[in-house]
């Protein structure tokens, strides 16, 4: 079966635009997460989506970034008004269910200029 | 203190020699332990896990894990040059189901 998708692979765009990366769960995994990896830097939590449970957005640095999961499948990251400290590869996760091993998809590599 | 801590590396090991990777964590609310390694460039592999003390064996690699000491290791037996990547540790809260990951280790396999 396909892993986890992750869309776009790469993304350039200018200080102050807002951006919109797309990621796509294996099917039937119910847990989502998104993380980020900085240039150097360890992997960061963002965000979790378990099933129609109230996400845990307590890893998203501030209210320029917020994420939606629809229809229990495919999820959007939405940076808004981006900055250069937001370059970093975006990862995404899906799991079976919460406690069970995560399994990343490829990443969007997000510059910022 | 940080929450996860690896030694960075690189840790070099010539080919055919056993790797030892060691991990420490700080919450003693962490219920499950995973393994990952991380190629240049690429995003994290899952390579092991573990939920108990003791042992855990799967081909060429072990784990292990004392949750009274808040430690985890993982060896690599018969290493590789494949081998040569960053490896991640990374303990779960039961709880908060988020993965909290190590700065993660550097090995060079060299042949």
């Amino acid at each position: 079966g396909a892993g986890v998708s992750q869309s776009p692979s790469n993304k350039v765009t200018e200080k102050g635009k807002d951006v919109e990366l797309r990621c796509d769960p294996i099917s039937g995994h119910t847990a989502l997460y998104w993380y980020r990896q900085s240039l150097g830097q360890g992997l960061e939590f963002l965000i979790y989506f378990q099933g129609n449970s109230a996400p845990d957005k307590s890893g998203l640095p501030s209210d320029r970034f917020s994420a939606e999961r629809t229809g229990g499948s495919v999820s959007t990251l939405t940076i808004q008004r981006t900055q250069q400290e937001d370059s970093a590869v975006y990862l995404c996760a899906s799991s079976p269910s919460s406690n069970q091993p995560q399994h990343f998809g490829d990443g969007t590599r997000l510059s910022i200029l | 203190q940080k929450e996860v801590e690896q030694n960075s590396g690189p840790l070099s090991v010539p080919e055919g020699a056993i790797a030892s990777l060691n991990c420490t964590y700080s919450d003693r609310g962490s219920q499950s332990f995973f393994w990952y390694r991380q190629y240049s460039g690429k995003s994290p592999e899952l390579i092991m896990f573990i939920y108990s003390n003791g042992d855990k064996e799967d081909g060429r690699f072990t784990a292990q894990l004392n949750k009274a000491s808040q430690y985890v290791s993982l060896l690599i037996r018969d290493s590789q040059p494949s081998d040569s990547a960053t490896y991640l540790c990374a303990p779960q809260k039961a709880a908060g189901n988020k993965l909290t990951f190590g700065g993660g280790t550097r090995v060079l396999v060299k042949p």
